[in-house]
């Protein structure tokens, strides 16, 4: 199947300081990449979709300015948490869909765990 | 509004047959998804449904009632590395993946 690279997978930071993750589709092209966050015991929730060349779409209630999303080729998109505090700690997931094949299905990057000191 | 309905936990025996049920109600519906998470991974696709019926995939079968708005994950000859949580996604009309908040699995020995 295709695959999906995210990386740091591991990031500790302190309060204040901007942290950059990256998503990368390695043998695909990913038009639209979808960054989730995941907090201890919960699901994975939809922060927002990123679009190739253009903005990306935020969930509601999640920051554009906190979260900026870049996605500036069909395999690379790249989510920065500026100013990070504590409460951004979480696991940070982003997933591509393969259009060019017609399963639907989903790939997911192997996620990135954020702790803010 | 949508919504996405799973038992929050279950436990089964190794060499058991579990059965994970999954009720949803979305805007429109363009196939469901189970996908399996062990702690601290990124979740990891098990099986795609849009038409009625049963999949089969090894140990792992999926089945889907559209009229129902119900899905089933059955996982057979249950092994101790099946201890994860299952989550169950369905897809709407427009192409927006509703999660829900899984089902953790608890295999005992």
């Amino acid at each position: 199947g295709a695959v999906v690279s995210q990386h740091p997978s591991w990031v500790i930071c302190k309060s204040g300081t901007s942290v950059k993750i990256e998503c990368r589709s390695l043998d695909f092209q990913a038009t639209t990449m979808f960054w989730y966050r995941q907090f201890p015991k919960q699901s994975l929730m939809l922060m927002a979709t990123s679009n190739e060349g253009s903005k990306a779409t935020y969930e509601q209630g999640v920051e554009k300015d906190k979260f900026l999303i870049n996605h500036a080729s069909l395999t690379l998109s790249t989510l920065t948490v500026t100013s990070a505090h504590p409460e951004d700690s979480s696991f940070y997931i982003c997933s591509a869909r393969d259009t060019s094949v017609d399963t639907g299905e989903l790939f997911f990057g192997e996620g990135s765990r954020l702790t803010v000191l | 509004g949508q919504n996405i309905d799973q038992p929050t936990e279950m436990t089964a025996t190794e060499g058991a047959i579990v059965q994970i049920n999954c009720t949803y109600q979305t805007s429109g519906f363009n196939g469901l998804f189970w996908y399996q998470q062990h702690a601290g991974e990124a979740p990891t696709f098990l099986s795609y449904n849009v038409l009625d019926g049963l999949e089969e995939k090894g140990r792992f079968s999926s089945f889907l009632s559209r009229s129902k708005g119900y899905s089933y994950l059955l996982l057979k000859e249950l092994q101790m590395k099946d201890s994860a949580s299952y989550l169950c996604a369905a897809l709407d009309s427009n192409y927006q993946l509703i999660w829900g908040a899984g089902t953790k699995l608890i295999i005992k020995p």
